[in-house]
């Protein structure tokens, strides 16, 4: 069955860490990969997304996300950590074969520490 | 205008009541989408329209019922529902592209509270 993982469930860092949260899909066909971002008390936002060209994709608020076909990948990255970026960060992928649905990750919860 | 709205941001209920949720985008998208999320979980799809059409049910209870009127406008019937339907409803859209859909974009949502 195709699915989406992200590794980590919670993670916690000082500010100015860097940042790698993992995401691993299951299938060997064509994606769409989404990284949203929920902070507290607001709606999904759309942190970035790679369909095609480039696999390391920028973001907004410095983020950026390298797609690794090999791996089955999408880990998002940040080089260093601001306590705004407090948050669930959820990794999404549309698989070719499901036109119109995306499935998403279970989440991670960021917390960064001031 | 990248913006999807929700009407009611709040909406507490009993089982017995019928209540509708609404959404609507202006961005000229033609595929919409109702999702149910719980607290700390990822959004759970529930319903995609494209082209006015639902294209996609993944086995709601029938006490949820969508309506698409129109290409702006999506709406959640919701007819005795249980306590346990409370949560986040989302309400998303986006351009409908040959072969999968493009990025979708959330509206805030409707928080819902089922006594």
């Amino acid at each position: 069955a195709q699915s989406v993982s992200q590794h980590n469930h919670h993670v916690i860092l000082s500010e100015a860490a860097s940042l790698e949260l993992g995401c691993n899909y299951s299938y060997g066909g064509t994606v769409n990969l989404f990284w949203y971002v929920q902070y507290p008390g607001q709606h999904l936002q759309l942190l970035l997304k790679y369909f095609s060209g480039d696999p390391l994709v920028k973001g907004i608020k410095g983020f950026e996300a390298e797609f690794i076909k090999s791996k089955f990948s999408f880990n998002l990255r940040k080089p260093s950590v601001q306590w705004s970026d407090t948050a669930e960060y959820f990794c999404a992928v549309i698989f070719n074969t499901n036109a119109g649905k995306s499935t998403f990750g279970d989440g991670t919860t960021l917390t960064v520490k001031p | 205008d990248t913006e999807v709205t929700q009407t009611p941001k709040h909406l507490v209920m009993g089982m017995t009541n019928k209540k509708s949720l609404k959404c609507e985008q202006h961005m000229g998208h033609r595929a919409m989408y109702w999702y149910k999320q719980k607290a700390k979980k990822p959004p759970e799809l529930m319903f995609v329209y494209s082209y006015e059409k639902l294209s996609i049910n993944e086995s709601v209870p029938s006490r949820f019922s969508p309506e698409c009127p129109n290409s702006s406008l999506l709406n959640l019937h919701l007819h005795a529902l249980q306590p346990e339907d409370s949560a986040l409803y989302l309400c998303a859209s986006s351009q409908v592209r040959e072969g999968y859909t493009d990025t979708q974009y959330f509206g805030p949502g409707t928080r819902l509270t089922v006594l």
